[in-house]
C-alpha cells in the first residue's frame, strides 16, 4: 500500500488530454514539493516536473504539474503514442519516520 | 554532463549480504544529497535510504532498517548501500538519485542511475 494514491491506470486518444491524480495528507504532499517521474519498460525512471509544477530543460510544455492542498496533478496534452509509460508521483514525508515515499504508478495507455 | 553509475549487484542467497555502490560525476558530488530507490519485478519504485551530503544524515525505509547501511565517500564521489541479512523480497533493480537542491534531503530527484540489479534467491 503506497502513501501517496495514484490511480492504477489511464487511457486516452493521440492528442488528447490525461490527467494523473496523486493524493496524500498533511504531512507530505501538504508540506513537501512534488515531482512525478516518467518510465519506460526497462529504463529509469526520468524527471518530469519537480517543484510541483517546474519542468526540467528538455521536457515538453504539454506536461504539466499542479499542487493543492494535499493532492497533485500531472496533465498531460496532445497526446502521443510515445507518451504510453508509467508515471509516478513522489515528495517527502515530514512525519515521524522522514521519508521519501512515492505513488503507486499509474500507466498511461494511448489508445 | 550529470551521470550516477550503479554497480555490485548480482545473485546472492537469503541471509548472505552484497555492496553496492554508485559513483556520480559532471557535479559537485559532495553538496547534494543521494538516495536509493529500488524496483521489484513487475512493481512500482520503493525508497530504500537517503544520506545527507556530508554524511552525517540518514534514512532508511522500514523495511531495511537494521539490515541496509548507506554511506558515502565524498573523496571518491561514492555512496554505498551495504545489504545485510538479503531476503528474497529484496530482489529488485536498484537505482541511486541525486537531489535537484543541494543541501537538501526533502528534494526531488532530478537525475537517476540506470540501476543495478539485486536477485536474492537460493
Amino acid at each position: 500500500q503506497s502513501v501517496l494514491t495514484q490511480p492504477p491506470s489511464v487511457s486516452a486518444a493521440p492528442g488528447q488530454k490525461v490527467t494523473i491524480s496523486c493524493s496524500g495528507s498533511s504531512s507530505n504532499i501538504g508540506k513537501n514539493s512534488v515531482s512525478w517521474y516518467q518510465q519506460f519498460p526497462g529504463m529509469a525512471p526520468k524527471l518530469l516536473i519537480y517543484d510541483n509544477d517546474k519542468r526540467p530543460s528538455g521536457i515538453p510544455d504539454r506536461f504539466s504539474g499542479s499542487e493543492s492542498g494535499t493532492s497533485a496533478t500531472l496533465d498531460i496534452t496532445g497526446l502521443q503514442t510515445g507518451d504510453e509509460a508509467d508515471y509516478y508521483c513522489g515528495t517527502w514525508d515530514s512525519s515521524l519516520s522522514d521519508a521519501r515515499v512515492f505513488g503507486g504508478g499509474t500507466r498511461l495507455t494511448v489508445l | 554532463q550529470v551521470q550516477l553509475v550503479e554497480s555490485g549487484g548480482g545473485v546472492v542467497q537469503p541471509g548472505r549480504s552484497l555492496r553496492l555502490s554508485c559513483v556520480g560525476s559532471g557535479f559537485t558530488f559532495s553538496d547534494y544529497e543521494i538516495h536509493w530507490v529500488r524496483q521489484a519485478p513487475g512493481k512500482g519504485l520503493e525508497w530504500v535510504a537517503l544520506i545527507s551530503y556530508d554524511g552525517e544524515r540518514k534514512y532508511y525505509a522500514a523495511s531495511v532498517k537494521g539490515r541496509f547501511t548507506i554511506s558515502r565517500d565524498n573523496s571518491e564521489n561514492t555512496v554505498f548501500l551495504q545489504m545485510n541479512s538479503l531476503r528474497p523480497d529484496d530482489t529488485a533493480v536498484y537505482y541511486c538519485a541525486k537531489v535537484t537542491t543541494r543541501f537538501d534531503f526533502t528534494g526531488d530527484l532530478d537525475y537517476w542511475g540506470l540501476g543495478t540489479r539485486v536477485t536474492v534467491s537460493s
